[in-house]
C-alpha cells in the first residue's frame, strides 16, 4: 500500500532553534518527493522538490534530504522564526504517466518566542 | 504571474443542498486537481483533470463531481451535502511532467450546517 508517514505529529520549539521533521514513505513507483508548508486556513506552498537522484535541496533556511534507499526524507529548519509556525506536509508523487500524489498527515510546528 | 485562484473563499450551506466551487489555474497549466482537507483525515485526493478529461479519481462518493473547461478552469460540485462534507477544498494546478511543482490555491472553506 502506498503510504507516507510523518513524524513527529506536532512539535514546539523556541524561536531561533533548529528542528528536523521526518518523512518515511512506501510508495512505488517513485517519481519525486516534495515538502510543503501550509499556514492555517491557506493552501500549501512548495518548499522543495527532489527526484530519485537528488539527496539534498535547500530553500533559504529550509534544507530537505532524501535517502532513496531507506525511503526516508527529512526537512531541517535552521534558526526558526515565529513565521515558521505552520503544518509541514511531505508529498510523494507516483510515476507512470499520471501525477498521483500521496500525502503525509503533516507535522504541526509551533515556534514560541 | 497570477497564482491559482479559488472562489468563493468561504461558503456556508445547509444539509441537502448542492454547491459548486471554482478554480482558475496558473496560465498555461493544463492539469487541475482537487483535494479535501479535514483535521481528522488530512489532505485527500478527489480527482484530477487534464485537457477537459478526468484522468484520475480518488475514493469519494458520486456526490462529488467535477469538470474542466477548454480554458483549463475547473469546477467541483458536491450534491446532497452532508455535515461531514465540511472541509477546506483545495485545488492545485500543474504544468506538464511530474517534475513540475503543484501550485495550490488558498482553498474554499465549506461549512455545512
Amino acid at each position: 500500500k502506498n503510504q507516507v508517514e510523518q513524524s513527529p505529529q506536532s512539535l514546539i520549539i523556541l524561536e531561533g532553534k533548529n528542528c528536523t521533521l521526518q518523512c518515511n514513505y512506501t510508495v512505488s513507483p517513485f517519481s519525486n518527493l516534495r515538502w510543503y508548508k501550509q499556514d492555517t486556513g491557506r493552501g500549501p506552498v512548495s518548499l522543495t522538490i527532489m527526484t530519485f537522484s537528488e539527496n539534498t535541496k535547500s530553500n533559504g533556511r529550509y534544507t530537505a534530504t532524501l535517502d532513496a534507499d531507506t525511503k526516508q526524507s527529512s526537512l531541517h529548519i535552521t534558526a526558526s522564526q515565529l513565521s515558521d509556525s505552520a503544518s509541514y506536509i511531505c508529498v510523494v508523487t507516483l510515476s507512470g504517466g499520471y501525477n498521483k500524489l500521496i500525502f503525509g498527515a503533516g507535522t504541526r510546528l509551533a515556534v514560541h518566542p | 504571474k497570477a497564482g491559482v485562484t479559488q472562489t468563493p473563499r468561504y461558503l456556508i450551506k445547509t444539509r441537502g443542498q448542492q454547491v459548486t466551487l471554482s478554480c482558475s489555474p496558473i496560465s498555461g497549466h493544463r492539469s487541475v486537481s482537487w483535494y479535501q482537507q479535514t483535521p481528522g483525515q488530512g489532505l485527500q485526493f478527489l480527482f484530477e483533470y487534464f485537457s477537459e478529461t478526468q484522468r484520475n479519481k480518488g475514493n469519494f462518493p458520486g456526490r462529488f463531481s467535477g469538470r474542466q473547461f477548454s480554458n483549463s478552469r475547473s469546477e467541483m460540485n458536491v450534491s446532497t451535502l452532508e455535515l461531514g462534507d465540511s472541509a477546506l477544498y483545495l485545488c492545485a494546478s500543474s504544468g506538464t511532467g511530474s517534475s513540475y511543482g503543484y501550485t495550490f490555491g488558498s482553498g474554499t472553506r465549506l461549512t455545512v450546517v
